[in-house]
């Protein structure tokens, strides 16, 4: 079966960093997304992982080690509207996805 | 360039009776996954339809089916209608072949069952 562990809730303070981790036990891996989603709205792609190692892209960077079946997703400078759930997804075959239940992240002033 | 389109946006059913949830992707993409979340929940991969096919099949049961047209929008249907298939259902379309395209999702449609 395929199983992706998530923290079920965070809290941070503006202008802050915050760390979130994911960690995943899955028959295959073809790939690693963070997805974020704000309530009533569909997800919004955030960051691919696919080699082990560090991505950045602006405030956002997502990490991946392969060999521990691990991940996390930094923010950097936290903004109010970072408020939302992050959803880690892994992909073991091709073209399919597992999500795990999210990550509620609650930014506070 | 037009994203992810669903339909409807809610929908309120009685238990026994039958759905039909209709979905457009991405202008480009040939492929559509259906999702389904609970409230406080992370999706749960249904099914994906590729040239009008279903090429992958999470852990559902066979009231849930699906159906891909020519100009690659979708359709899920779901009969017999549990008080628990309450949930967002998500559409999420993509490129076939593509392994570092990630999915894009429409809106979604919020099935509330009676």
């Amino acid at each position: 079966g395929q199983n992706i562990d998530q923290p079920t809730e965070m809290t941070a303070t503006e202008g802050a960093i915050v760390q979130i981790n994911c960690t995943y036990q899955t028959s295959g891996f073809n790939g690693l997304f963070w997805y974020q989603q704000h309530a009533g709205e569909a997800p919004t792609f955030l960051s691919y992982n696919v080699l082990d190692g560090l991505e950045e892209k602006g405030r956002f960077s997502s990490f991946l080690s392969r060999s521990k079946g691990y991940s996390y997703l930094l923010l950097k400078e936290l903004q109010m509207k970072d408020s939302a759930s992050y959803l880690c997804a892994v992909s073991p075959d091709f073209n399919k996805f597992y999500f795990g239940s999210g990550t509620k992240l609650n930014v506070k002033p | 360039d037009a994203g992810v389109t669903q339909s409807p946006t809610h929908l309120i059913k009685t238990r026994g009776q039958q759905v039909t949830l209709r979905c457009s992707p991405k202008s480009g993409h040939d492929t559509v996954s259906w999702y389904q979340q609970a409230l406080g929940q992370g999706p749960q991969f249904i099914f994906q339809y590729y040239e009008e096919e279903e090429r992958q099949r999470g852990n559902f049961p066979d009231r849930f089916s699906g159906h891909q047209f020519p100009n690659y929008s979708s359709e899920l249907n779901v009969n017999a209608l549990l008080l628990g298939d309450s949930a967002l259902y998500l559409c999420a379309s993509s490129l076939y072949g593509s392994s570092t395209d990630t999915q894009y999702f429409g809106p979604g449609t919020r099935l509330t069952v009676l």
